[in-house]
């Protein structure tokens, strides 16, 4: 199976400090995206990284990719309490994609 | 529309019952996707689309889930004799090609209630 794995499973911080978040997954992947989800509804698109990028940033985010530890991670800096969501990545699978379980993010204010 | 439209939005059936859900896609996306969602949990795969042909339907959880999709557009999805386990959000997906390389936009779900 190629279903990647998110940790932590749920992270608290408080406004205005960094969240991490690290994904796993099993097999090479030519790329890896990651989607936020409020309220357990649809999901939002955040990014896409290519295997052949280690790192990509929009606005307050921040993903790497390291191929050779199968792993990336997003980063949101200055975090704000509209922040507060699950967060997922997906990384391919045959001509499909698949999801790791998510991050469950809170933002304190 | 501007986004993946899905309906309804939410369904509560009885034990035993048909249900039909049905999604409708960024207009001119080619794959459409149908993932479900148990409270609290991850995305499971449930069937794509490529055009109205289903290459991948391994993830259709057993032979009362069934898909169609018709002139390249809208989707519905069945389930017949709906069980408790059932009972999850339904969310539906589309992209402009098929491939796990592209970004898949994603409507806001039919939750989905078997009591």
């Amino acid at each position: 199976s190629q279903q990647g794995e998110e940790d932590p499973q749920a992270l608290s911080i408080q406004e205005g400090e960094n969240a991490t978040m690290n994904c796993s997954y099993k097999t090479s992947i030519n790329n890896l995206q990651w989607y936020r989800q409020n309220s357990g509804r649809g999901l939002v698109h955040l990014i896409l990284i290519r295997s052949n990028e280690r790192e990509k940033h929009s606005g307050r985010l921040r993903v790497t990719l390291d191929t050779s530890k199968k792993s990336s991670s997003l980063l949101i800096t200055a975090s704000r309490a509209a922040d507060t969501a699950s967060y997922f990545c997906a990384m391919p699978y045959g001509q499909n994609f698949v999801f790791g379980p998510g991050t469950r993010l809170s933002v304190l204010p | 529309g501007a986004g993946v439209s899905q309906s309804p939005s939410n369904k509560v059936t009885e034990k035993g019952k048909d249900v039909e859900l049905r999604c409708d896609p960024i207009s001119g996306h080619t794959a459409l996707y149908w993932y479900r969602q148990s409270l609290g949990q991850g995305l499971e795969f449930l069937i794509y689309f490529q055009g109205n042909s289903a290459p991948d339907k391994s993830g259709l959880p057993s032979d009362r889930f069934s898909a169609e999709r018709t002139g390249g557009s809208v989707s519905t999805l069945t389930i017949q004799r709906t069980q408790q386990e059932d009972s999850a959000v339904y969310l539906c997906a589309s992209s402009l090609v098929q491939g796990a390389g592209t970004e898949a936009f994603f409507g806001q779900g039919t939750r989905l209630t078997v009591v």
